[in-house]
């Protein structure tokens, strides 16, 4: 089955402590992204990567950090999480975001979600 | 600065009636418009999504309406469901710079 996959799905920690979530794609995705979900904020993307080896920063990346080693994972590092990133996390892929030449936009495929809370 | 603007925050639609959620963005850059549907407790996923070059864009009950002199589009969905209920994401992509924004979202509730 195509999916996106994220672990853990649920974690509390506290402050300071590193964290690691994963994010995993079966569909030889080159496209994943991270994005937050908060109330009232909707997705804001936090980073992304276009392919394996080459990550950028979208609108939020402070306080994270993300590597891409190889095509299918793409794991969102927190190195001293702070409470202001209790969270909804998506994981998220594509084919590619889109072609502009062509005019087409590529779905992306999001995964289930990790709720972080840290206190 | 936020770069795309969603509007309403919730909306409340009799079955059958029509949806309408809007959204305005600002930066020119963005060449790919998409609407992403989210039910509580899953990821988003891809409803619709329109080009810039293209006034309007429809998939079964679903229709993007585009005004590219304006920075604005939206989303109407007729004969609304409660099958429909969820929230709404509107989406402004820059494709080759990889980089997405999204709404506030609209969380949409139809009455049976």
């Amino acid at each position: 089955e195509a999916q996106v996959t994220q672990n853990p799905r649920y974690l509390i920690t506290v402050t300071g402590k590193k964290l690691t979530v994963t994010c995993s794609q079966n569909m030889n995705h080159e496209y994943m992204s991270w994005y937050r979900q908060d109330p009232g904020l909707g997705l804001r993307q936090i980073y992304y990567s276009m392919n394996v080896e080459v990550t950028d920063k979208g609108d939020v990346p402070e306080g994270y950090k993300v590597s891409r080693k190889e095509k299918r994972n793409f794991p969102l590092i927190l190195e001293s999480p702070s409470p202001n990133q209790t969270s909804l996390y998506f994981c998220a892929s594509s084919l590619s975001l889109g072609d502009s030449l062509r005019g087409s936009y590529n779905e992306q495929f999001f995964g289930p979600g990790t709720r972080l809370t840290v206190l | 600065q936020q770069q795309v603007k969603q509007s309403p925050q919730s909306l409340i639609v009799q079955k059958g009636g029509i949806s309408i959620i809007n959204c305005a963005y600002e930066n020119t850059a963005f060449d790919y418009f998409p609407w992403y549907q989210q039910f509580p407790g899953k990821g988003p996923a891809l409803l619709i999504a329109i080009r810039p070059d293209v006034s309007e864009k429809k998939e079964g009950r679903f229709t993007i309406s585009f005004n590219k002199s304006a920075k604005q589009f939206s989303l109407h969905i007729m004969d609304s469901q409660p099958g429909d209920s969820a929230t709404y994401f509107c989406a402004a992509s820059n494709i080759d710079a990889g980089k997405s924004t999204f709404g506030d979202g609209t969380t949409l509730t139809v009455k049976p």
